[in-house]
């Protein structure tokens, strides 16, 4: 069974300071994908990650890929309150189209 | 970008009837994607919708409970059958933007509730 495990489930951090969202997976993966999820709204892609030591940023986020270690981290530099999310890893197992979608992080900017 | 949509974009069901959700993508697609969200959980995958052959579900979901119909390469249905209000949930439905990344695009989804 394909098992993909976010660490932490929820986060609450200030404003202002940095912290990594991990994304452990169980089977060998080619690609992997963030998402991010507002409360009541749908997702929305953040990060598509391509290949081992691919590194993608946009703003304070920022997202790594470790295909041998099979795992991802987003890492969130100086917090701000428009960060408040729930954000989502996805890798894609090799062969296959479909995603599967991990545990899930919501993260809670408070300030 | 590629857009999505989806209705209805909620529903409030009484418990023992069937309920067909829409999606329509504004580009053609070969593969579309039905996800069930239940409240506070992560994405679960129902099932791939392809053109032209039946789609194929994942373990734990069955063809009876959740038909899928796709008529063409931009128009998908599920239909929740017979619903209890362990049914509640968001169901999304996405599609592989355009080009080899493989990322998904989502629709706004649909927010059952059963009662």
């Amino acid at each position: 069974e394909l098992k993909v495990e976010q660490n932490p489930l929820f986060l609450s951090m200030q404003e202002g300071k940095n912290y990594t969202i991990y994304c452990n997976y169980s089977t060998t993966s080619d690609r992997l994908y963030w998402y991010r999820q507002d409360p009541g709204k749908s997702l929305e892609s953040l990060f598509v990650l391509l290949s081992n030591g691919a590194v993608k940023q946009e703003g304070r986020l920022m997202a790594s890929l470790d295909t041998k270690a099979r795992l991802s981290t987003l890492h969130i530099t100086a917090a701000v309150h428009d960060l408040s999310a729930t954000y989502f890893c996805a890798p894609r197992y090799a062969g296959n189209e479909k995603l599967t979608f991990g545990t899930g992080t919501r993260l809670t900017i408070i300030p | 970008s590629a857009v999505i949509s989806q209705k209805p974009s909620r529903d409030i069901c009484q418990r023992g009837t069937s309920l067909t959700i829409q999606c329509q993508v504004d580009s053609q697609v070969t593969m579309m994607f039905w996800y069930r969200q239940q409240p506070g959980q992560s994405l679960t995958l129902i099932a791939t919708a392809n053109q032209g052959s039946e789609a194929t579900y994942e373990s734990g979901f069955v063809i009876d409970k959740f038909p899928i119909s796709r008529p063409n390469l931009t128009f998908s249905t599920l239909t929740v059958s017979n619903m209890s209000p362990e049914d509640s949930s968001i169901y999304l439905c996405s599609a592989p933007r355009q080009g080899n990344t493989g990322e998904l695009f989502f629709g706004e989804g649909s927010r059952l509730t059963v009662l």
